[in-house]
């Protein structure tokens, strides 16, 4: 059964340090996303993308962060100077479509982000 | 998106059914009932979505109300394997992020 992919499964940075944390969302799968779990707390919407551009971002996704395709299989959410309080669980998640059918999100395994 | 409201936590006897309660009673006409798992701190797993039928899948079935306004999961046969937290959305078709609650902790006692 096919599966959204991320890499590393666990990155330590230090603070002010860039990270670029990597997904393989499903082949045929059109939509986007990036979540994040902060130990203890609920999951966080972060950004969707679809059409090769973001079509949602929330507050928690300011100037730091960016998102990017640069091929047809990966899909990269990249800090730029990471700080404490973006230690946490990374979830990449991809849809295939719109409508009825096709519409569930399917998430990957994480990637455990420690800033130090 | 309409919010839910889910019980904190429940248990559940392993090889009974667990029945999961979420009530959404703001819920619009567009918007589907969706079903999620989190196993410690593995990723969301997607378990079942529904509009107005009831539904069954592998996993799990669905049955919603026939007001809508609220919906339960049920787990036929609970193994230990299926102590997670189970997280109840709503969501209409064309939006995109999923709001995640604070959900039900489910623990399968042996």
């Amino acid at each position: 059964e096919p599966e959204v992919t991320q890499t590393p499964s666990h990155q330590v940075t230090q603070m002010g340090q860039e990270v670029i944390l990597r997904c393989v969302p499903i082949s045929n799968h059109l939509y986007f996303y990036w979540y994040r779990q902060i130990l203890g707390q609920k999951v966080e919407f972060l950004v969707s993308f679809y059409n090769n551009e973001i079509s949602e971002k929330s507050e928690i996704f300011d100037d730091q962060f960016s998102v990017e395709r640069p091929d047809g299989s990966n899909f990269t959410l990249k800090i730029r100077s990471t700080k404490l309080e973006d230690s946490a669980m990374y979830f990449c998640a991809s849809r295939m479509r719109q409508g009825m059918s096709g519409n569930e999100q399917f998430f990957g395994p994480g990637t455990r982000l420690t800033v130090l | 998106d309409a919010k839910t409201t889910q019980p904190t936590s429940m248990d559940c006897a392993e090889g009974r059914a667990a029945n999961l309660p979420c009530n959404h009673s703001t819920i619009s006409g567009n918007e589907y009932v969706y079903w999620y798992r989190q196993i410690h701190s593995q990723g969301p797993q997607y378990i079942i979505h529904g509009l107005k039928n009831n539904e069954t899948n592998e996993m799990a079935s669905l049955i919603i109300t026939e007001d809508r306004k609220s919906s339960t999961l049920i787990l036929p046969h609970a193994t230990l394997r299926d102590t997670a937290v189970y997280y109840c959305i709503v969501r209409s078709n064309t939006g995109n992020q999923f709001y995640f609650g604070t959900g039900t902790s489910l623990t399968v006692i042996p």
